[in-house]
């Protein structure tokens, strides 16, 4: 069965500090999707980043950064020079190409900005 | 284009009564999710609509019900309520499968 982790439930840091959010999954199949979504206080979940099992290639977006590696299982969000608006709470999530669209989420990671 | 919509946006209901929320996906998607999070067991699939055909189902006890219309809006009902149904219910959708799904505000049922 599939499953995803996040070990960090809660990390604070201050502005224009660099920091990663960690995602550990399992699954048995060969094609699945990952995915990050933020949570702001409003509730709505945000989707940031979707990727196939079979690119690994590291994707920059402004100052977010995905770190995908297959050998580890891991699916790791960097934010680079933190701002107070990224303060939320974030979630990884798994999808297994048998299951449509079925999300399996971690149980997310709330970032505390402070100025 | 307009975003997934939920209405209503917050509920508040007593034990044993029924609830059906009501969700409208993006325009042109096919495929409508629905999660319930809560502090304590967070973010669950309940179920997936895809051209009006359940495809998919979580775990959850057949109190849980939902449909999808033919404009590919969809319903979800709780029968029989529970204080432990109180939840931010999430629908999300999305175009087809194993893309990205784009979530509405959620409706926020309190049970009583």
């Amino acid at each position: 069965a599939q499953k995803v982790t996040q070990a960090q439930t809660e990390i604070s840091v201050v502005e224009k500090e660099d920091v990663t959010l960690d995602c550990v999954y399992e699954t048995r199949d060969t094609t699945y999707y990952l995915f990050w979504y933020k949570q702001p206080p409003s509730g709505e979940l945000v989707f940031l980043i979707r990727r196939n099992s079979f690119d690994e290639q590291n994707e920059i977006s402004g100052r977010y950064s995905w770190n995908f590696q297959k050998s580890t299982s891991s699916f790791n969000f960097t934010i680079t020079a933190s701002q107070v608006v990224d303060s939320a709470v974030y979630f990884c999530a798994l999808s297994e190409e048998d299951a449509g669209n079925m999300l399996t989420f971690g149980g997310g990671t709330r970032l505390m900005v402070k100025p | 284009k307009a975003g997934v919509t939920q209405t209503p946006r917050y509920l508040i209901k007593t034990r044993g009564q029924q609830v059906t929320l009501s969700c409208s996906p993006i325009s042109g998607h096919r495929s409508v999710s629905w999660y319930q999070q809560t502090p304590g067991q967070g973010l669950q699939f309940l179920f997936e609509y895809f051209s009006e055909t359940q495809r998919n189902k979580g775990n959850f006890p057949g109190r849980f019900s939902g449909r999808q219309f033919s404009n590919s809006r969809s319903e979800m009902n709780v029968s029989t309520l529970e204080l432990g149904d109180s939840a931010l219910y999430l629908c999300a959708s999305s175009p087809g499968t194993s893309n990205e799904q784009f979530f509405g505000p959620g409706t926020r049922l309190t049970v009583l």
